[in-house]
């Protein structure tokens, strides 16, 4: 168990729809990650957040925002949702930027 | 920009065989490395991480070595066991790339009784 907790770990939705993914980071890390995995494009970073403030900015979608919230879990809202969105989210967290980050077990996201 | 390049996949081995995964990283300035693993429907798992030139980063009988002269980070083992079955990532993060992470596109490992 990484301390990372992800909510749902399963979503099923459909086009057009809207769908919140949440992470809570382990204790005492204050870097939350979100990263896409899909067979096809493989582990894509989509944003960090630092202490309730965006720090990076990866291939994230304008549909699709995030935010770190002041006791530091995160939320990453997708929206519109269309087929190809389907993927697993995964969010990670560190202590500090640049060191080591511990996974959660992802959400599992179908668009149908 | 800093990127990783991981060794193609799928690798099969028999038990007890010898594992090298290949790793190499283009990156401005003195990043550090990782390598995670991913078993099968679970998420990321950090397995080991060398953070300057010439550590060595070990767990579970895995080993890399930070190789700054041939930009490398190699994982090996010296005899894999079935339960090593996963898919292994290399990884690099540094104050220059943002303090993202980046990850290799992963190598499949399956290992035969």
């Amino acid at each position: 168990d990484s301390g990372v907790t992800q909510t749902p770990k399963h979503l099923i939705t459909a086009t057009g729809q809207r769908v919140t993914l949440r992470c809570s980071p382990r204790s005492g890390d204050l870097s939350v990650y979100w990263y896409q995995q899909s067979l096809d494009q493989g582990l894509q970073f989509l944003i960090q957040y630092y202490n309730g403030e965006e720090r990076a900015k990866g291939n994230i979608l304008e549909r699709f925002s995030a935010q770190q919230f002041p006791d530091l879990h995160s939320e990453l809202n997708l929206s519109s949702l269309e087929l190809g969105d389907s993927a697993l989210y995964f969010c990670a967290s560190s202590v500090q930027m640049n060191t080591e980050a511990f996974f959660g077990q992802g959400t599992r996201l179908t668009v149908v | 920009g800093d990127s990783v390049t991981q060794m193609e996949g799928p690798v099969t081995l028999s038990e007890e065989a010898f594992l090298t995964i290949n790793c190499t990283y283009t990156a401005t300035g003195y990043p550090s490395l990782f390598w995670y693993v991913q078993y099968p429907g679970e998420g990321l798992q950090l397995l080991l991480k060398a953070t300057k030139a010439d550590d060595k980063g070990s767990n579970k009988g895995f080993e890399a070595t930070y190789r700054k002269e041939t930009t490398s980070f190699h994982l090996e083992k010296g005899s894999v066991q079935v339960s090593d079955s996963a898919v292994y990532f290399c990884a690099l993060t540094s104050k220059r790339t943002g303090n993202q992470f980046y990850f290799g596109t992963g190598t499949s490992l399956t290992v035969i009784p």
